[in-house]
């Protein structure tokens, strides 16, 4: 059974960094062709897709938020780690990762996703 | 970034309903498109790949069709669990994007 859940903090203030890990199980990020992404949605708002990290060790940002992001792995502990610098309200979102595997039928869809994390950036 | 427009950005229905929602891509995506069904603190489902393929586990009344710029997503029957927010999503090129979401409301 595959899962994935987000944690880290629901609240944070203006300019500070953001740390949300993702934790999962049933399958691992050395399987070839295997990636782990992070999705957000504010509320009310369309989904926005952040950042992938590929089971090669290989990135993919979004060009609108790269500067501030930085994604990682941590391939004993089965985690995804994401770090959003200088947070503004304007990102308080539920911020969701999601699965991809190349080689299943669905290929470079997310075909497993946590539940999601809400964050609020407020004073 | 590719943009990917749908319509409409609500809908009412009732249950056995036979609805479609659209997206449009701003440029040509082959059939490099998915759609997911959102609700309120549940994760995200992933309904229709490759524009239309039905994802393993997801009941048959919803199909997907299209290709180029122009997608579609039916579902035949609305059944009470169908109601929710759907969006489709791009994968032919970097940055993955989404459509802005289409809410569908029981009438």
């Amino acid at each position: 059974q595959i899962t994935l859940k987000e944690s880290g903090p629901t609240l944070v203030k203006p300019t500070q960094t953001l740390t949300l890990t993702c934790t999962f199980s049933g399958f691992s990020l050395t399987t070839y062709g295997v990636s782990v992404g992070w999705v957000r949605q504010p509320p009310g708002k369309a989904l926005e897709w952040l950042a992938l990290v590929y089971w090669s060790d290989g990135e993919r940002y979004n060009p609108s938020l790269q500067s501030r992001l930085t994604i990682t792995k941590d391939t004993s502990k089965n985690q995804v780690v994401l770090t959003m610098t200088n947070m503004d309200p304007a990102d308080t979102a539920t911020y969701y990762c999601a699965r991809r595997d190349s080689l299943s039928p669905s290929n470079h869809y997310f075909d497993y996703w946590g539940q999601g994390s809400l964050v609020t950036v407020s004073s | 970034a590719i943009q990917m427009t749908q319509s409409p950005s609500s809908l009412s229905a009732f249950v056995g309903d036979r609805v479609t929602i659209t997206c449009r891509a701003s440029q040509g995506i082959r059939s490099d498109l998915g759609w997911y069904q959102v609700k309120p603190g549940k994760a995200p489902n992933l309904l229709i790949y490759a524009a239309s393929t039905l994802q393993s586990g997801v009941p048959s009344r919803f199909s997907g069709s299209g290709s180029g710029t122009d997608f579609t997503l039916t579902i035949s029957s609305l059944q009470p669990e169908d109601f929710a927010t759907y969006y489709c999503q791009q994968d032919y090129n970097y940055p993955i994007t989404f459509g802005q979401g289409t809410r569908l409301e029981i009438k």
